[in-house]
This record gives structure tokens, C-alpha cells and sequence, in this order.
């Protein structure tokens, strides 16, 4: 069956633009988590919903980053006024329902270049 | 909290050496232990991982990973290597709650 697929898979943007970036989990996942990865480093988590629920966004380095799943299905990653130091990785993965022993499954990832 | 350290940044090894990975965790809590490999410009796969039960765990491509709880250590290693196992590697840890949480990865670098 299909993975979890991410659009776009690369992205450039001027310092200030907002940016969105799409993830599609695998189907019938109730678990979606997103990282960053910066260059050279392992990816960092940034939220966790469980179905439209967000239940950890702890690791959202600052208000400008939002993230969304209004029908507990695709996900939405936004970022506001981008910098340079968003320039990531940022990659979506899913789980059947979030248990702790389960795998994520990771997409491609979207690479961000702010200039 | 959890925390994961791979010493190795780099580790290169000729085609058909055995090769082994490094990963140290610190935790508080009991935790399942992972290792994904991530191949250029592709995401994250999953090689293995340790929940319960035996220590020693296979996985895919040959891989087997040992869990050490008194050395806090999750080593990788692979008897033989192909020149297809190049790629970035990474451990990771998951504990009380959902997230993983990654080691920065070990580029291992195959060569004939």
C-alpha cells in the first residue's frame, strides 16, 4: 500500500514568507507526528496528534510554526514570517494508533531553504 | 527525558567487513530503542528495534542489534557489509511518551 507521502518535496522561500507543507499519512493511521531535521543533525520532534487532536506540540520551536489536522486525516505544517534558521528537513511520520511500541513510518520530507 | 549518543559521526569500512554502530541512551524510565537507516534524500526506514524479551534483535538487510540495559548501549552491527549499506543511520529512543527521540546519526560509507 501506499507510505506517507509529504508535498512539496522541496521548497524555497524568502526570508518572511510564510510557508505550508502537506503530509499524507498512511491510511487508517490515527497517529501523525512531525520532525525537523537540520542539516547534519537527527530529526527533532515538533507536535504529536492523535486523530484533529493535537497532543504534544512541545517541540514547536517558536509561535510562528502551526500545525493542523482537521479531519484527523492529511496534516499541515505551517510556518509564519520563515528565517533562515528553519532551513530543514522536515520530515511527517504516522503510526496505526500511537502506541509506544509501535514503528512510525516516515515520508520523504520536505527540504525547506529560507533565503 | 530521554537522550541518545552516537559517538561515531563517520564510519567507513570495506565491502564485505563486519561493521558495528554505536548508540548510548539515557533515560528514567523503561524504553523501546530503534534504529532507522535514512538513504540520500529518502525518509526514514525502520532496521529494527528492541521492545522486550530477547536481546539480541534482527532486522532487515542482515542488521542485528544487541541491548545492553547495564551499559545503557543499543549497538548495531552487520557481519558482512555491502556496498548498498551506505547510507545515515540513527538510533532513537522512545520512553514514557510518544515521541522518538534521535541520536545525530552515524554516516557509514562502504567502499570496495
Amino acid at each position: 500500500g501506499a507510505g506517507v507521502s509529504q508535498s512539496p518535496r522541496y521548497k524555497v522561500a524568502k526570508r518572511g514568507q510564510d510557508v505550508a507543507l502537506r503530509c499524507d499519512p498512511i491510511s487508517g493511521h490515527v497517529s501523525l507526528f512531525w520532525y525537523q531535521q537540520a542539516l547534519g543533525q537527527g530529526p527533532e520532534f515538533l507536535t504529536y496528534f492523535q486523530n484533529e487532536a493535537q497532543l504534544d506540540k512541545s517541540g514547536l520551536p517558536s509561535d510562528r510554526f502551526f500545525a493542523e489536522r482537521p479531519e484527523g486525516s492529511v496534516s499541515t505544517l505551517k510556518i509564519q514570517r520563515t528565517q533562515q534558521e528553519d532551513s530543514a528537513v522536515y520530515l511527517c511520520a504516522s503510526s496505526l494508533f500511537g502506541d509506544p511500541q509501535e514503528t512510525q513510518y516516515f515520508g520523504p520530507g520536505t527540504r525547506l531553504l529560507v533565503l | 527525558a530521554q537522550s541518545v549518543t552516537q559517538l561515531d559521526s563517520q564510519v567507513p569500512v570495506f565491502e564485505e567487513a563486519p561493521v558495528e554502530l554505536r548508540c548510548n541512551y539515557s533515560s528514567s524510565v523503561s524504553v523501546y530503542l530503534f534504529w532507522y537507516v535514512q538513504y540520500p534524500n529518502q525518509g526514514l526506514q525502520l532496521l529494527l528495534k528492541y521492545l522486550s524479551g530477547s536481546t539480541l534483535v534482527k532486522g532487515i538487510n542482515g542488521f542485528e542489534a544487541e541491548f545492553n540495559k547495564s551499559q545503557t548501549s543499543f549497538h548495531l552491527r552487520k557481519p558482512s557489509v555491502h556496498i548498498s549499506d551506505t547510507a545515515e543511520y540513527f538510533c532513537a529512543v522512545r520512553g514514557g511518551g510518544n515521541k522518538l527521540t534521535f541520536g545525530t546519526g552515524t554516516q557509514l560509507k562502504v567502499e570496495l
